[in-house]
């Protein structure tokens, strides 16, 4: 089993939808997680975390945590044509005793003018 | 704009070589760490660096190698290049203390 998986998409919504991305994790340790967007040929942009179970809002963004479900996810409101992009899912598991990321494959979003 | 910058943004080299990359961090950032994106992966963490030490390893072979420097800009090497090691090459810089990391634009490297 992957330590963090992701749905890779395609994924296509009309613009001024809701977009709605999955995740879920393996490990019931991990305690930081973080959604990334990345555009062809670019590279991963943060554009949210979230640590406590519940929901944050940021914009038109709201990433959402369930620990015991170990599910996390990202909402994009009023999707733009601009917010096209790679959406990778991370999950800090300190295994290694450093600060390291584990990243899902990504979802591919194509938002529909 | 992350602040993080990194050099070359494209390198090509032939199979057995070796090669640096480098990467300056974020103004305030003490810590860099290094991931490998294949193409349609996500990142994966290859090694971070905190006060000039490695501070964490993934599951990369020894060829892969790393430093950084007082001022917390940092190094990666790679020898004996084999033709999987074809990808983007980001680094992150962060605070010690703080999850959130922060890319650099990256450096594609192709191996033929």
């Amino acid at each position: 089993q992957k330590e963090v998986e992701q749905n890779s998409g395609p994924l296509s919504v009309p613009e001024g939808a809701i977009a709605s991305l999955n995740c879920t994790y393996s490990d019931r340790g991990s305690q930081s997680f973080f959604w990334y967007r990345q555009y062809s040929g670019k590279s991963p942009e943060l554009i949210m975390f979230i640590y406590s179970n519940g929901d944050k809002e940021d914009g038109r963004f709201t990433a959402q945590l369930n620990k015991a479900s170990q599910y996390v996810s990202l909402l994009i409101r009023d999707s733009q044509p601009s917010d096209s992009a790679t959406y990778l899912c991370a999950v800090n598991i300190d295994q290694t005793g450093a600060n390291n990321l584990f990243f899902g494959t990504g979802t591919r979003l194509t938002v529909i003018p | 704009e992350t602040g993080v910058t990194q050099s070359p943004t494209h390198l090509i080299k032939t199979r057995g070589q070796q090669v640096t990359l480098r990467c300056s961090s974020q103004s305030g950032h003490n810590t860099v760490s290094w991931y490998q994106q294949a193409l349609g992966q996500g990142p994966q963490f290859i090694f971070q660096y905190y006060r000039e030490e490695e501070n964490g390893r993934g599951n990369f072979p020894p060829r892969f190698s790393g430093l950084q420097f007082p001022n917390y800009s940092s190094e990666l090497n790679v020898n004996a290049l084999e033709l999987d090691d074809s990808a983007l090459y980001l680094c992150a810089s962060s605070e010690i203390a703080d999850y959130e990391q922060y890319f650099g634009p990256g450096t594609r490297l192709t191996v033929t």
